[in-house]
């Protein structure tokens, strides 16, 4: 099962807005709604940032939002702060023969 | 509030069997509603799902992993475990465990993670 496609790198200013795109297949972004994107700071755990696409947890800020197109699915940073400099993963539920869940390649976004 | 722990010896020989177990507190692991699994990270790459066990014994594993792993709940302690046979250099990782949302697959709380390093 071959992980899913991220830029390796994203940089933007402070209040910009980026995004960050996640490709798959019809076996996985394009076939159910179940992507997911985490955050992840150097020596931490991932951080759920949002799930089933575009739904965000409770504590989660609104400058961060999801949407999906056919096999890619995209995580938009709005309003970049420098505490968003991390690593951000996107995953997805999968049909293709198995794993269950297969992970984005990672993207670094930098605040420049 | 749900935390989860990750335990286990951080150096393993290479051909030595893995053993993890992952502590719940703040909530129950029989909720029908979560999976409880485990996430990997070499160092400087990317995560890699290994597998989920519901609180019935049921598991669902990475087929790359072939028939390396074991998972397994324990209700009555709370926990849940992973066992990986014959580690190598390659299976040197940050190992995570967390809540899997069943209903919209996606994990929804991490634990720390636990540093496994195989010489």
């Amino acid at each position: 099962q071959s992980a899913l496609t991220q830029p390796a790198s994203v940089s933007g200013s402070p209040g910009q807005s980026i995004t960050i795109s996640c490709t798959g297949t019809t076996s996985d972004v394009g076939g159910y709604n179940f992507v997911s994107w985490y955050q992840q700071h150097p020596g931490k755990a991932p951080k759920l940032l949002i799930y089933a696409v575009s739904d965000r947890p409770s504590g989660v800020s609104d400058r961060f939002s999801g949407s999906k197109s056919a096999n890619t699915a995209s995580l938009t940073i709005s309003g970049l702060q420098p505490e968003d400099e991390a690593e951000y993963y996107c995953t997805a539920y999968t049909t293709s023969r198995t794993p269950l869940y297969v992970f984005g390649t990672g993207t670094k976004v930098t605040v420049l | 509030q749900l935390q989860l722990q990750a335990s286990g010896p951080g150096l393993l020989k290479s051909s030595e069997t893995l053993s993890l177990t992952c502590s719940v507190s703040g909530a129950s692991i029989t909720s029908s509603s979560y999976y409880w699994g485990w996430i990997r990270q070499p160092p400087g790459k990317a995560l890699e799902w290994i597998g989920t066990v519901y609180h019935t014994g049921d598991t669902f594993q990475n087929p790359s992993l072939n028939s390396r792993v074991t998972l397994a709940a324990d209700t009555s302690k709370s926990q849940f475990s992973l066992r990986l046979t014959s580690v190598t250099a390659a299976d040197t990782a940050v190992y995570y465990c967390a809540r899997f949302v069943g209903f919209d697959y996606y994990m929804d709380v991490w634990g720390k993670g636990t540093t496994v390093i195989v010489s």
